[in-house]
């Protein structure tokens, strides 16, 4: 089965910073890739996505980039924000996109 | 529209006990997917529903089940459970199968198993 790896698992920045989130994925049949963020207490919220026919995808202060040849995708979330420091979490997911395969998340804070 | 809603937010259960979670998911939706979420193995993929057919399955024993009603709302049931059982448990609604792979999850319930 597909196999996702996410890193770092914490995550530091100032305010105002950029802050990278990166993930791999082992099988090449998914073809659509979901990021979460997830607030203390609540459920995730999905914040951006990607297909494989897309290579790069923004909204706002956030986009995400997929190499399908290297099998890997990144979350890039720019002019950071105290009220950005989360837990992350990346998908991965085939055709059927009926079984979502998810990183271990990446907590990140914000330093005022 | 109103979002993932799951009830109850909050459970304490015994070992050896059964439990029962309730999913309703946005309106229009059909697909309802269950994770179990922890911090050691985080987010784990029990199972999917459409149209109140289980349409994939993760790899949980037979303790974990789950249905779908003719409304779209799911339960999930565990069986004799476990202290490992404890985590949140999510329930997601989509509109897969309809067009759209983007998955919405609801506000989790809390179960500890003591």
């Amino acid at each position: 089965g597909e196999n996702v790896e996410q890193h770092p698992s914490t995550l530091s920045v100032q305010e105002g910073d950029s802050a990278v989130i990166k993930c791999t994925y082992s099988d090449s049949a998914s073809n659509y890739f979901p990021w979460y963020k997830q607030e203390l207490g609540k459920g995730p919220q999905l914040i951006i996505d990607i297909r494989s026919n897309v290579g790069e995808k923004k909204d706002q202060r956030i986009a995400v980039t997929l190499n399908k040849t290297a099998k890997h995708f990144s979350l890039h979330i720019t002019e950071t924000q105290p009220e950005d420091s989360a837990v992350y979490f990346c998908a991965a997911s085939t055709n059927t996109g009926n079984q979502f395969y998810f990183g271990t998340g990446t907590s990140l804070t914000v330093i005022p | 529209k109103a979002g993932v809603t799951q009830t109850p937010r909050y459970l304490i259960k015994t070992r050896g006990q059964q439990v029962t979670l309730s999913c309703s998911p946005i309106s229009g939706h059909r697909s309802v997917s269950w994770y179990q979420q922890t911090p050691g193995q985080g987010l784990q993929f029990l199972f999917e529903y459409f149209s109140e057919t289980q349409r994939n399955k993760g790899n949980f024993p037979g303790r974990f089940s789950g249905r779908q009603f003719s409304n779209s709302r799911s339960e999930m049931n565990v069986s004799t459970l476990e202290l490992g059982d404890s985590a949140l448990y999510l329930c997601a609604s989509s509109l897969l199968g309809q067009g759209s792979y983007e998955q919405y999850f609801g506000p989790g319930t809390r179960l500890t198993v003591t």
